[in-house]
């Protein structure tokens, strides 16, 4: 069962404008939420989190937003750089530790 | 502080052998998470385990794979009789006791001829 969607596979931008990924989830017991980046041949690394208390987290350049009602959540990356370019994952959290992770959007960053 | 350490990074089997994947945990963690991403897909979750303890299994297949996280050492999945179909990139995370992130390591490629 795919309680995490991301239902575009790839992204394309211009370098200095502003990046939306879009994921969505079905379950209503996710209480953290979470962005990873994965180059090619790594790992995913952490990126930014938002709890599900808040509706908005942003560090730097990166900003998470997340819609409950509407079991959403989005990561805009803003201005947008070639090395912006990698798959990214969102994640979902509850009981704890368990987590679930959708597809992953390939986001390409044009120069 | 070394990361999340995982080996081999490439692993070739032909069917029916046994794959065996190791993963050494960052120092502090005591959870871990496998999890298998098959081409042109995103990561599934497969297992849970804490040191000597299976927490959550349910991503993992009914036959041919189990894992174990030792008291002493690495965390080890094992895929018996491996076929086409388990080829992947399997890569393992941690985390301390309590926490929101998992680190992950650069993962196993693993290639069933």
């Amino acid at each position: 069962d795919q309680q995490v969607k991301q239902n575009s596979p790839s992204l394309s931008v211009q370098e200095g404008r502003i990046s939306i990924l879009n994921c969505d989830y079905t379950n209503s017991m996710f209480d953290y939420f979470l962005w990873y980046k994965k180059y090619p041949a790594e790992g995913p690394t952490f990126l930014i989190s938002i709890s599900s208390i808040k509706d908005k987290n942003e560090d730097g350049r990166f900003t998470v937003f997340l819609n409950k009602s509407a079991k959403h959540l989005s990561l805009h990356i803003v201005p947008s750089q070639p090395g912006d370019s990698a798959v990214y994952f969102c994640a979902a959290r509850y009981n704890n530790n368990d987590m679930r992770f959708g597809a992953g959007t390939r986001l390409t960053v044009k120069p | 502080n070394a990361g999340v350490m995982q080996n081999p990074r490439h692993l070739v089997r032909r069917r029916g052998q046994e794959a065996r994947l190791r993963c050494s945990p960052m120092k502090g963690h005591s959870h871990v998470y496998w999890y298998r991403q098959l081409p042109e897909e995103g990561l599934k979750f497969m297992v849970y385990l804490q040191k000597e303890n299976i927490i959550d299994e349910s991503g993992m297949p009914k036959e041919r794979f189990s894992a174990e996280f030792p008291k002493e050492g690495p965390s080890i999945l094992r895929i018996q009789q491996v076929v086409r179909g388990d080829s992947a990139a399997y890569f393992c995370a941690s985390s301390p006791v309590v926490a929101y992130e998992q680190y992950f390591g650069p993962g196993t490629r693993l290639t069933v001829t």
